[in-house]
């Protein structure tokens, strides 16, 4: 198995724009999580999904911060529009289920000018 | 609420142990996990325990824990340079659904 994908690998933009971050879980596992990681804060969860369906998004800073998941295989977390402090890395993790050890994307390293 | 300490930085020399502490408040965590990471890089799983374990053992990684005290260990045997990183310590709840992760101990191997 490919492990967990994530695209892109590094990301530059400029304040206001939109910006979309996407991952591949494992094949065949049913959860599937958003962490940020900064030098400030350490690694947050921001949301993470069960079965496709978020199951707790309280991690997700404000408004401008999305994710979805059409399906098994793909997830999206969107910030629009971005702001300097979104500055991070962000990590897609997928596990077979909730509480079961979750395998780590390589992160996008996100820079917002 | 849910907390994992660990301490932020450790410094030993190449070929002595190392051991990174770690403790945790949920009582009710089925498993405990190290993952490493190295520069520019993602968490890799280095190794987990099931909570009714005191210990387990994978060639130079040795887990302990003490579940009366929620404290875990991770002692690394001849510590090489390639040890080098960030250590976190994470535990999970199956009520929870997801892992709460410490603040990750920097190791530093000096030659």
């Amino acid at each position: 198995d490919a492990g967990v994908i994530q695209s892109p690998r590094h990301e530059v933009t400029e304040m206001g724009q939109e910006v979309t971050l996407r991952c591949k879980p494992i094949s065949g596992h049913n959860s599937l999580f958003w962490y940020r990681q900064t030098m400030m804060r350490g690694l947050e969860l921001l949301i993470y999904f069960n079965n496709n369906v978020p199951i707790d998004d309280s991690g997700m800073p404000e408004d401008r911060f999305s994710a979805k998941m059409p399906n098994a295989s793909f997830s999206t977390l969107k910030i629009q529009p971005s702001e300097p402090r979104d500055s991070a890395v962000y990590f897609c993790a997928s596990s077979l289920g909730t509480g079961e050890t979750q395998y780590f994307g390589p992160g996008t390293r996100l820079l917002v000018l | 609420g849910e907390d994992v300490e660990q301490s932020l930085f450790l410094s030993v020399r190449e070929g002595d142990s190392s051991v990174i502490n770690c403790t945790y408040t949920d009582s009710s965590s089925t498993y405990l996990y190290w993952y490493k990471q190295e520069p520019g890089a993602g968490l890799q799983l280095l190794t987990y325990i099931f909570s009714n374990m005191d210990m387990k053992q994978d060639q130079r990684l040795t887990v302990l824990l003490n579940k009366k005290d929620k404290h875990l260990s991770l002692r690394i045997a001849d510590t090489q340079t390639g040890d080098s990183a960030i250590y976190f310590c994470a535990e999970s709840s199956r009520s929870q659904g997801n892992l709460i992760f410490g603040k990750g101990t920097k190791l530093s191997v000096k030659p």
